[in-house]
């Protein structure tokens, strides 16, 4: 079955760095689009991060785009965000998702991970 | 980028109960439109896709519908598993962009 799992969170100071990882499994890696969407305490969602199934393309919300890096790693099935110069206002739980269609896919995300929680904080 | 507007945004109803959640867009994006269910604690959970597909394995009681800028989620026949919070998301362009959540409560 399909399975993605986060991991790398964790308490870090304001201007540090972190990276997560998104461990996918049970479908064809390559051939999938996949997400980073974040969700602060108590608020809403906000999508973070695109990587396409080949991983050529990528694309970022405003709020992160210059701070934040997403790849992927076909080897091993995993998809990273890299993160510098954090800001309190990143902290949140941080969900990788995949998309709902193969190949360049519909930007809808039909699985997810269970999350990994950022918290930024001096 | 487009702003998705949602309301409302707490709602109390039955079970047994129908709701319907409204989801507006602040440009035209045909039906590039989702709804997702989260419970808490929990990751969200694709209900509806392309405005009114029907993601497999969501119960018949959920449907969607709309295009352009207004879309809505109606849920027919509450049960106690539905009550969470339901967000929309445009998938028309990026930056992908979700409504703010309306959370749906037990009367």
């Amino acid at each position: 079955q399909v399975q993605l799992v986060e991991s790398g969170g964790g308490v870090v100071q304001p201007g540090g760095s972190l990276r997560l990882s998104c461990a996918a499994s049970g479908f064809p890696f390559s051939n999938y689009a996949i997400y980073w969407v974040r969700q602060a305490p108590g608020k809403g969602l906000e999508w973070v991060a695109f990587t396409s199934n080949g991983g050529r393309n990528e694309n970022y919300a405003d709020s992160v785009r210059g701070r934040f890096t997403i790849s992927r790693d076909t080897s091993k099935s995993t998809v990273y965000l890299q993160m510098s110069s954090l800001r309190a206002e990143d902290t949140a739980v941080y969900y990788c998702a995949r998309d709902r269609d193969y190949g360049s896919g519909s930007y809808f995300s039909e699985y997810w991970g269970q999350g990994t929680l950022v918290t930024v904080s001096s | 980028d487009i702003q998705m507007t949602q309301s409302p945004s707490f709602l109390s109803a039955s079970v047994g109960d129908s709701v319907t959640i409204t989801c507006r867009a602040s440009q035209p994006i045909r039906t590039w439109l989702g709804w997702y269910q989260q419970r808490p604690g929990k990751a969200p959970k694709l209900l509806i896709y392309a405005a009114s597909g029907l993601q497999s394995g969501v119960p018949s009681r959920f449907s969607g519908s709309g295009s352009g800028t207004d879309f809505t989620l109606t849920i027919s026949s509450l049960q106690p598993e539905d009550f969470a919070t339901y967000f929309c998301q445009q998938a028309n362009r990026f930056p992908i962009t979700f409504g703010q959540g309306t959370r749906l409560e037990i009367k």
